[in-house]
């Protein structure tokens, strides 16, 4: 069945340095992977996704590259600010569209 | 557009009890997704519709758990008897069908004592 490993479990960052999670999954069969912030007692909300035929994507602050080869993707977010401490989640969708997220990322940006 | 809709967004039974949540998902969204989200852990797929039949439920305890959308529109999700591990967020998402791209009601906070 599908895995998706998340790393780090936490992550502290200084106010406008870089954050970057990284996550692994299993299924070769796997065709798109979303990310979602999650702030506390709040709904996961979907902030940026690639699909398998791309191998980066850029939206303002954050960016997702995928390996799909070595079977990992990141997500990058570049001049963290402190209203980007959140969990952050990624996810893999298999065939069938199976949404199987990773264990989570608690981000902590230090003003 | 309205989001996906849950309820109750709280609710606190008694092991062995019964219980029930309701979700309504985007309008349009031919998959539906029930996750169970223990605190500090990442969303768990209970079970997965796709209109009215399920796609997946290979994690849903079924000695505990039904789940059903009988309509392929909203569904209900009921646990019975509850136990005290079943103490959880339960996530509800939908999905288009060929997008892909999942979002996520408010949730039900279940607390069992």
């Amino acid at each position: 069945g599908e895995n998706v490993e998340q790393h780090p479990s936490t992550l502290s960052v200084q106010e406008g340095d870089s954050a970057v999670i990284k996550c692994t999954y299993s299924d070769s069969a796997s065709n798109y992977f979303p990310w979602y912030k999650q702030e506390l007692g709040k709904r996961p909300q979907l902030i940026i996704d690639i699909r398998s035929n791309v191998g980066e994507k850029k939206d303002q602050r954050i960016a997702v590259t995928l390996n799909k080869t070595a079977k990992h993707f990141s997500l990058h977010i570049t001049e963290t600010q402190p209203e980007d401490s959140a969990v952050y989640f990624c996810a893999s969708r298999e065939y069938g569209n199976k949404l199987v997220f990773g264990a989570g990322t608690i981000l902590r940006v230090k003003s | 557009e309205a989001g996906v809709a849950q309820s109750p967004r709280y609710k606190i039974i008694e092991k062995r009890q019964s219980v029930a949540f309701w979700c309504n998902p985007i309008s349009g969204h031919a998959t539906l997704y029930w996750y169970q989200q223990i605190l500090g852990q990442g969303p768990k797929l209970l079970i997965q519709f796709q209109n009215n039949g399920v796609v997946d439920d290979s994690q849903l305890p079924k000695d505990r758990f039904s789940a059903e959308r009988l309509k392929g529109v909203d569904s209900t999700l009921k646990i019975q008897p509850a136990k005290l591990e079943d103490s959880a967020v339960y996530l509800c998402a939908s999905s288009p069908l060929a997008d892909g791209r999942a979002f996520f009601g408010q949730g039900t906070r279940l607390t069992v004592v």
